[in-house]
């Protein structure tokens, strides 16, 4: 498998689920990142990982919880979401230093009901 | 702080027609810039980016875009559109010191090819 992969591709859950989203990079990459894309609004990062440390948190609310146990797999962790977190979250990775250019996965649609 | 508008957020087009999408992008230091291409329930793919040198950068699928450090402007331009260039096309920037860099994107130019 190549590239930037993201499980699953659709989850629906209820307000009081707690579920993950799972993102692989076969790249080589360092780096990771989550983002929020809505309808009509500009992609927002959310999350930013070099080499498994955290670096940026965009003001995310708690009940988003991100996870990186390798510089290879990156996890967002959800828990009592709100209807209007339901979004496209995308996974993207890169190397440190090469110009930063990033590689997204496909996305995982969520929807809160 | 850096920022990036995308000034059309719609351009209908004519197959085989050209086309430009416009960008602008304000930073106090030096940037790197990217166009992303997004179709229909999939991610972001790279079309292209510029991080030195020609200021002229050719792209995938035909496309390609022009650094202007004056007017702080990378307009993505393709002299003949194919129906399967209908998508939506993000430009984006970021800080050429920020290292596991930050990329900050625009609304978005929802392209529309028609026969």
């Amino acid at each position: 498998e190549t590239g930037v992969t993201q499980t699953p591709r659709h989850l629906v859950m209820g307000m009081t689920n707690k579920k993950s989203l799972k993102c692989e990079q076969h790249l080589g990459h360092n780096a990771m990142y989550w983002y929020k894309q809505s309808a009509k609004k500009p992609l927002e990062l959310m999350f930013v990982y070099n080499f498994k440390e955290q670096t940026e948190n965009n003001s995310v609310p708690s009940r988003f919880s991100p996870e990186c146990p390798n510089s290879s797999h990156l996890f967002l962790h959800l828990h009592t979401l709100q209807p209007e977190d339901s979004a496209l979250y995308l996974c993207a990775s890169s190397k440190v230093g090469s110009g930063d250019t990033q590689y997204f996965g496909p996305g995982t649609r969520l929807t809160v009901l | 702080a850096q920022s990036v508008t995308q000034l059309d957020s719609q351009v209908p087009v004519f197959e085989e027609a050209p086309v430009e999408l416009r960008c602008n992008y304000s930073s106090s230091v030096s940037v790197y810039l990217f166009w992303y291409v997004q179709y229909p329930n999939q991610g972001l793919q790279l079309l292209l980016k510029y991080l030195s040198g020609s200021t002229l950068v050719k792209g995938i699928n035909g496309f390609e875009a022009e650094f202007n450090k004056s007017q702080t402007s990378f307009h993505l331009r393709k002299p003949s559109v194919h129906i399967s260039d209908t998508a939506e096309y993000f430009c984006a920037v970021s800080d050429q010191g920020n290292q596991g860099g930050k990329l900050i994107f625009g609304q978005g130019t929802e392209l529309s090819v028609k026969p």
